[in-house]
């Protein structure tokens, strides 16, 4: 079982809909959890950040972890076709001192079709 | 201009040739890493350097060695490759502030495409 799973779509939506991302993990121990948005022929950049439980926002964009059922989601608000992309999520633990491995997952390919 | 940039962006070679992938960053970053990404197995860690000094393996560094030229440049070689390298291969870079909280932001590069028949 890998440690952290994704639906790799592709999951397309019409322009102005709500999408929802998600992934689960198996490792109890991460702590941080990140989406990183990649689009074609480019590098993964981070898109959002968040440390434990709960939510952030960020404009368009909500980051929720429940850590109770291992489960990360990436909400979009009015979509737009500039947002079509494939979505990362990863995560990590926070040894003291030392690297921290990020495992990422697969990513999941949105297409919003305008 | 592009703050990690990778070179070359796209190469086909043939098994059994030593090739070298370059990386360089403007960030002042301390930390780098090379990853490769392959459809349904996400990125992968091949290895990383915390300064110059310090280089590790990564999760799966077999077939794969790297260089620190300096703080700015990060070589990933093969020293004879094989089909199933082919990926796509990215560099990134992270800073070392001290805070953890910091610490997981990744910047990438555009990526290296590499096609070994």
């Amino acid at each position: 079982q890998k440690e952290v799973e994704q639906d790799p779509g592709p999951l397309s939506v019409p322009e102005g809909a709500i999408v929802s991302l998600n992934c689960t993990y198996s490792n109890s121990a991460f702590q941080y959890f990140m989406w990183y948005r990649q689009y074609s022929r480019k590098g993964p950049e981070l898109l959002m950040y968040t440390y434990s439980s709960g939510n952030k926002e960020d404009g368009r964009f909500t980051a929720q972890v429940d850590k109770s059922s291992k489960y990360i989601s990436l909400f979009i608000r009015d979509s737009q076709p500039s947002d079509s992309a494939t979505y990362l999520c990863a995560m990590s633990v926070s040894p003291r001192g030392g690297y921290q491995k990020v495992t990422f997952g697969t990513g999941t390919k949105l297409q919003v079709i305008p | 201009d592009a703050d990690v940039t990778q070179t070359p962006r796209n190469r086909i070679t043939k098994t059994g040739k030593r090739i070298m992938l370059e990386c360089s960053q403007t960030k002042g970053h301390d930390r780098m890493y090379w990853y490769r990404q392959d459809p349904g197995l996400g990125l992968r860690l091949i290895y990383y350097s915390f300064d110059v000094k310090d280089i590790n393996k990564g999760e799966i560094s077999d077939g794969y060695s790297v260089s620190r030229q300096a703080q700015a440049k990060f070589s990933l070689s093969l020293e004879s490759a094989i089909p199933n390298q082919t990926a796509l291969y990215f560099c990134a870079t992270s800073e070392d502030s001290g805070s953890h909280q910091v610490d997981n932001e990744q910047f990438f590069g555009p990526g290296t495409r590499l096609t070994v028949l």
